[in-house]
């Protein structure tokens, strides 16, 4: 399997502007997580799927942020207006059974920045 | 409040030395336990994980960590380091079948 797929690798985009990340979790795995890395911050959970369906979105920061799972090989994350605060790098993570006793594979990640 | 403290944000380690990266965590059931990595521009790595059994853990590359209950510790250990293993470490407890808490990590750097 290749892994946790994430695209693009890195986006620069403009206030204001819509951004859409991407993933593509790993075969036969019916959990998926998206997490956003900052030095204040860091690691925060976003939002945790199980069979496609959105369990807790409580870390989404604002109603700017949405994401969907529209079947089991893929997903994305979608900031609407963008701000120059929600620069992060974006992870997209999948797992068997949650965290429950397997571990979750991380993609490369996403490097945004809004300019 | 259940969190994981790695007080350590950076350490320096000359090659060949040996490592210990420390990770206290406060949870009042059995912990379920990672040390993952992050090299630079790259995602997270599970290095190893403790859920329950023999309290020294081994992993990749090299790595080993100890659940100690009694100190609430699960510190990471390596008898010699090599360049390669400059990167982020982190570690994290697991919380609900779907949370994890994490520390905030420590960078390792590498003398030649």
């Amino acid at each position: 399997d290749a892994g946790v797929i994430q695209s693009p690798r890195h986006e620069v985009t403009e206030m204001g502007q819509e951004v859409t990340l991407r993933c593509k979790p790993i075969s036969g795995h019916n959990s998926l997580f998206w997490y956003r890395q900052t030095m204040m911050r860091g690691l925060e959970l976003l939002i945790y799927f199980n069979n496609n369906v959105p369990i807790d979105d409580s870390g989404m920061p604002e109603d700017r942020f949405s994401a969907k799972m529209p079947n089991a090989s893929f997903s994305t994350l979608k900031i609407q207006p963008s701000e120059p605060r929600d620069s992060a790098v974006y992870f997209c993570a999948s797992s068997r059974l949650g965290w429950g006793d397997t571990e979750a594979f991380f993609g490369q990640g996403t490097r945004l920045t809004v300019v | 409040a259940q969190s994981v403290t790695q007080p350590d944000i950076h350490i320096t380690v000359s090659e060949g030395a040996s490592l210990e990266l420390r990770c206290n965590y406060s949870y009042g059931a059995t912990p379920y336990l990672f040390w993952y990595v992050q090299s630079p521009g790259q995602g997270l790595q599970l290095l190893l994980k403790y859920f329950s059994g023999d309290t020294l853990v081994q992993g990749i590359k090299g790595f080993e960590a100890e659940f100690k209950r009694s100190q609430s510790s699960f510190n990471l250990r390596k008898p010699s380091v090599h360049w390669s293993d400059a990167a982020e470490y982190f570690c994290a407890v697991v919380y609900s079948n779907y949370q994890l808490i994490w520390g905030a990590g420590t960078k390792l750097i590498i003398k030649p």
